[in-house]
This record gives C-alpha cells, sequence and structure tokens, in this order.
C-alpha cells in the first residue's frame, strides 16, 4: 500500500484559494486517490476521488500529474467552516480491505481558516 | 451516500468490564469497517466485519479483544473487551457499497475508561 505524506498543518484566511499537497511515490498503477475530510468529534466526510489528470466537483478539485507520485487537493475560496484535518488516502480498492484496499489514513493535514 | 447511526454517541466505562458498540446503516451495503482514532491521532483499521463470517482483523488487532458480529447486510457491532485506559478512543464505523470507492463513516463512539 502506498504510504502518504502531506503537511501536518495549513494556515489560511477566509476567501483564499488552499492547495494542499499529498506525496505518494510508491503509488501503485491500479490506486485510488481519495481525500476526506474531517471535523472535530465527527466521522471523516468523503471530499473528491481521483486516478489522474483533474476532478472537479462541487466542493473541491484534485490535481494528478502524469507521474501520480503527488496530488494536490485544491479548496477554491476558503470560509471558517473549512477549517478542519485533510486526510489523502491511496489504495487499490476499497474492497478489498485493509491494508491492500483504500483504507490507511496517514496522519492528514490540518487546515486552519482566520477571519 | 449511506446514512450511518452509531449506538452509544459516548460512554464512561470501568476497567476490566466491556463496551459493545452498535452501527447500523440505511441501506444494504457490501463493507463495514471498524476504526479507532485516539485522541488527537489519525484513524487506525481495527478490521473488516464479514456478513456471516468472521472478521478480518488487522495487525495489532485481536479478536478476543475486538470481537465483531455482522449478523446482517444492515448491521454491525464491535464489542471492546476487558477494558483499559489505553482504550479510551474514539471508534468509527463505515461502510462502502458495492459500486463506490468511497467509504461513508458513522458520527462515533466516545469512550472514556476510568
Amino acid at each position: 500500500l502506498a504510504k502518504t505524506t502531506q503537511p501536518i498543518s495549513m494556515d489560511s484566511y477566509e476567501g483564499q484559494e488552499v492547495n494542499i499537497t499529498c506525496s505518494h511515490n510508491n503509488i501503485a498503477t491500479n490506486d485510488y486517490i481519495t481525500w476526506y475530510q474531517q471535523f472535530p468529534s465527527q466521522g471523516p466526510r468523503f471530499i473528491i476521488q481521483g486516478y489522474k489528470t483533474k476532478v472537479t466537483n462541487e466542493v473541491a478539485s484534485l490535481f494528478i500529474p502524469a507521474d501520480r507520485k503527488s496530488s494536490t487537493l485544491s479548496l477554491p475560496r476558503v470560509s471558517l467552516s473549512d477549517t478542519a484535518v485533510y486526510y489523502c488516502l491511496v489504495g487499490d480498492s476499497v474492497h478489498y480491505g485493509g491494508s491492500q484496499g483504500n483504507l490507511i489514513f496517514g496522519k492528514g493535514t490540518k487546515l486552519s481558516v482566520k477571519p | 451516500s449511506a446514512v450511518i447511526s452509531q449506538k452509544p454517541s459516548r460512554d464512561i466505562c470501568q476497567r476490566g468490564t466491556s463496551l459493545t458498540i452498535q452501527c447500523q446503516v440505511d441501506s444494504q451495503v457490501t463493507m463495514m469497517f471498524w476504526y479507532r482514532q485516539q485522541p488527537g491521532q489519525s484513524l487506525t483499521l481495527i478490521a473488516t466485519a464479514n456478513q456471516g463470517s468472521e472478521a478480518t482483523y488487522e495487525s495489532g488487532f485481536v479478536i478476543d479483544k475486538f470481537p465483531i458480529s455482522r449478523p446482517n447486510l444492515t448491521f454491525s457491532t464491535l464489542t471492546v473487551s476487558n477494558l483499559s485506559p489505553e482504550d479510551s478512543s474514539i471508534y468509527l464505523c463505515s461502510v462502502a457499497t458495492a459500486y463506490q470507492e468511497t467509504q461513508y463513516f458513522g458520527p462515533g463512539t466516545r469512550l472514556l475508561v476510568l
């Protein structure tokens, strides 16, 4: 299973774009890249998932370069409510379970958004 | 997405006792998982709850300490046995459906062992 490395923390101000990069140098051919958001006292919430190039949904964009050894979660115009911990997961399939699947969380990035 | 509930939401237990946590999903799901999240830490996968068979445990977790049941496709329980203060943590269940590669998490159960 690919190991991920993220910055431990990031600070931003309301209205700014925030980019959080995750390194996964030993990503395998079949691995997906998935990002989750977790607020205090809540379970993680799915944000976005991708395999290559760019993926965009209503809350974020995910940029994946051609070599797939890193990925960048982009949050446009953050607000105070985006203060949370963001996790990058890399794995083959959640249906494989455990260490073979998409189920190993790294340490995450604590994003603090200030007014 | 699936709606997941957990009971209890929190509990305070004495050492040596056990706590059973329930996870209920509003639809049938393929996979169910149990995680532990210690204060200020990331999530650690405990096991995969398999319907109709024994759970699959991750390294460092054993059935005697964390027995798991999954009698059907919408329900699972995790028991934390012989509690010690080191078991104080948040326990979360998550689910995945057959056609999605994402997990959906319950709200968690906060356990404090005295």
